[in-house]
């Protein structure tokens, strides 16, 4: 069964950096064709992709993040991280970590399979 | 910008029959989107639904279903139970290694 698990901290001071880790058990990241994800969620709003780190390790970002957002992965310890810079109050979200799966060539197949419970960040000084 | 459009709220009775619906502000959803559609309590982690437009994630009941109608994908729930009250949400795979996240639809069953 594969988890993943977000950590970092819940609160961070507005223009600060946040930092946040998924760590994963029951796959690896560098295996299988695989988007390892960074979803968010503010309240009372809906979901917003932020970016991923494919098992190869190509990245691609959602627009809207790419100048502030950077993915990362840590291979020896199975986890990937984001990075957004320049926080603001609207940032202030939960952010779930999500393996997305591509299926295979002859089957593609593109849905999130697996999500992390999510980590609340609030962005306040 | 394209947007993913989601009805923001819906209601139904229990064991009523009720369609959510996800489409997209230019131009008709297509199975070439791989239409998935997940469940959400407050809380707690998206549960997946349906992915490639109509097929099940492992232990979802068949009174779940998923279609394209006209040009939107569809998310069909039969015989409403109480703790299908949440928010349903959609995500489309715009290609490229893009997504794109529905708005999501909160479902009242009462």
């Amino acid at each position: 069964q594969v988890q993943l698990q977000e950590s970092g901290p819940g609160l961070v001071k507005p223009s600060q950096t946040l930092s946040l880790t998924c760590t994963v058990s029951g796959d690896s990241i560098t295996s299988g064709s695989y988007f390892w994800t960074w979803i968010r969620q503010p309240a009372g709003k809906g979901l917003e992709w932020i970016g991923h780190i494919y098992s190869t390790g190509s990245i691609n970002f959602n627009p809207s993040f790419k100048s502030r957002a950077s993915i990362s992965s840590d291979t020896s310890k199975n986890q990937f991280s984001l990075k957004l810079t320049s926080v603001t109050a609207t940032d202030t979200a939960v952010y779930h970590c999500a393996r997305g799966s591509a299926g295979s060539y002859d089957s593609p197949k593109y849905y999130f399979d697996y999500w992390g419970q999510g980590n609340l960040v609030t962005v306040s000084s | 910008q394209t947007v993913v459009t989601q009805e923001p709220s819906f209601s139904v009775s229990p064991g009523g029959t009720v369609t959510l619906t996800c489409g997209l502000t230019s131009g008709s959803v297509s199975t070439g989107y791989f239409p998935s559609w997940y469940q959400q309590t407050a809380g707690q982690a998206p549960r997946t639904l349906i992915y490639s437009t109509n097929s099940r994630s492992p232990g979802v009941p068949d009174r779940f279903s998923g279609s394209i109608v006209g040009k939107k994908a569809a998310l069909t729930i039969r015989g409403a139970q109480a703790d299908d009250e949440c928010e349903y949400f959609c995500v489309l795979y715009m290609g490229s290694g893009i997504w794109a996240f529905g708005g999501g639809t909160r479902l009242t069953v009462l």
